[in-house]
């Protein structure tokens, strides 16, 4: 899976939007963008993925330029409980017979800290 | 219940104990992954099962871990002769199905190995 670099820490105040980004300039054609955060204390929650198109849902906006090799993350009013380690990963649908079936590779994400 | 459930939480063991952890994945999910999180790191991939079958275990740090999913949902991991460098937060992940669907995960289990 391709490698993905994202700065280590973000402040952002609550009520603005969080844009945080990522960088993942290796990433092959059947590649995915994934985002997951992780609260303290807790397991990693799901955010978004996409391919190449920009997709939005419930929860945040995931922006990937066209040459995808980079994206952002948009959380568009970020409270105090959004406060979190943010992680952008990449990964193929399909891991092969013995690829660990689509296993997420984490690095060490951004630290994103919502303040009033 | 609707989420991963883990179970213990929390597991305090002395050096040398053998030690099982319990992941009951979301009902329906095909895929079960094992991830370890040391403090202050990103999860690190141990394990993955389809089904019942467990299809990669390149991450297992040793031979003394040792993970089962028999009827292809409730799955165990067993660390025995546990040492201190197996203390660490272990995560358990569920997918419906290989391809693009989202992992979802539990809140773990932090071990400490004393």
């Amino acid at each position: 899976d391709a490698k993905t670099t994202q700065p280590p820490s973000m402040d952002c105040a609550e009520g603005r939007a969080a844009n945080l980004p990522c960088n993942h300039s290796t990433i092959s054609g059947n590649e995915y963008v994934y985002w997951y955060r992780q609260i303290h204390s807790q397991g990693p929650q799901y955010i978004i993925h996409g391919l190449k198109n920009n997709e939005t849902n419930e929860m945040a906006s995931l922006i990937i330029t066209e040459d995808r090799k980079s994206s952002t993350l948009i959380l568009p009013h970020a409270t105090l409980r959004d406060t979190a380690v943010y992680y952008c990963i990449v990964r193929a649908p399909f891991g092969g017979v013995t690829g660990g079936g689509n296993k997420l590779t984490f690095g060490t994400g951004t630290q994103l800290k919502v303040e009033l | 219940g609707a989420g991963v459930s883990q179970s213990p939480r929390y597991k305090v063991a002395k050096r040398g104990q053998d030690v099982a952890l319990r992941c009951d994945p979301i009902s329906g999910h095909v895929s079960l992954f094992w991830y370890q999180q040391a403090l202050g790191q990103g999860p690190e991939f141990l394990t993955y099962f389809q089904n019942e079958a467990q299809l990669d275990k390149s991450g297992l740090p040793s031979d003394r871990f040792f993970a089962e999913r028999p009827e292809g949902s409730v799955s165990t991991l067993k660390i025995q002769r546990t040492q201190q460098e197996d203390s660490a937060v272990y995560l358990c992940a569920s997918s419906l199905a290989e391809g693009v669907q989202p992992q979802h995960f539990g809140d773990g289990t932090r071990l400490s190995i004393l």
